[in-house]
């Protein structure tokens, strides 16, 4: 079975400055797809980025980067220029590529705390 | 506005009674599913749906149930033999059941009185 690991259940960061979040997983799938999620106090979750194991490139989306390391299954998210709205929980989550449902694994969760 | 709804926002439950969550979706995805998050945990599934009139157990079905009557709605049942029902519901979609990013509601919460 697909396990998810966030070794940090909290973080903090100064506004405007860089956090990185750890993630990593263990599957012995070749294709698969791994997402971050945001959940703020409002408790909706958010997806934030995602990335396809057979690409290479990491994936980015403003702000937010990942740095996807296949061989050594780790999948962590980078905030560039932290803003007062990134607090929240970050969830990192897994996909297995097939028909099976295209059933989520979930990590922990991550708080980030935002400082002013 | 396309997107997802749940319904209520806040549900108590007495002892001994049945519960319906609602969950609708106007995004015409096929597939459909129910999280629970209990506090300062991660999501685990409770069922999913891969098209109207399938549904299939996820890994913390006992106590709860699921129909797939319409592509859009996926309502479940917390029934009496759920005996620690108190937590968070989430129910999510995407477009198929191989394939799609799976988008969240704005969540249940229900409490037991």
């Amino acid at each position: 079975a697909q396990t998810v690991t966030q070794s940090q259940p909290e973080m903090s960061v100064q506004e405007a400055e860089t956090v990185t979040l750890s993630c990593t997983y263990d599957t012995s799938e070749s294709d698969y797809y791994l997402f971050w999620y945001k959940q703020p106090p409002s408790r909706q979750m958010i997806l934030v980025i995602r990335q396809e194991a057979y690409k290479q490139q990491n994936a980015t989306e403003n702000r937010f980067s990942v740095n996807f390391q296949k061989a050594a299954k780790s999948f962590s998210l980078k905030i560039s220029d932290s803003q007062l709205g990134d607090a929240a929980m970050y969830f990192c989550a897994y996909r297995r590529d097939n028909n099976a449902g295209n059933m989520l694994t979930f990590g922990g969760g991550t708080r980030l705390m935002v400082k002013p | 506005d396309g997107g997802i709804t749940q319904s209520p926002k806040y549900l108590f439950r007495k002892e001994g009674q049945n519960v319906t969550l609602s969950c609708e979706q106007n995004l015409n995805h096929d597939a459909m599913y129910w999280y629970r998050q209990d506090p300062g945990q991660g999501l685990r599934l409770i069922y999913y749906s891969q098209i109207v009139n399938d549904f299939q157990k996820g890994d913390i079905a006992e106590g709860y149930s699921v129909s797939r009557e319409k592509k859009e709605s996926f309502p479940l049942t917390v029934t009496s033999a759920q005996k620690n029902p108190t937590a968070f519901y989430l129910c999510a979609s995407s477009w198929t059941a191989s394939r799609g990013t799976q988008y969240f509601g704005p969540g249940t919460r229900l409490l037991v009185l």
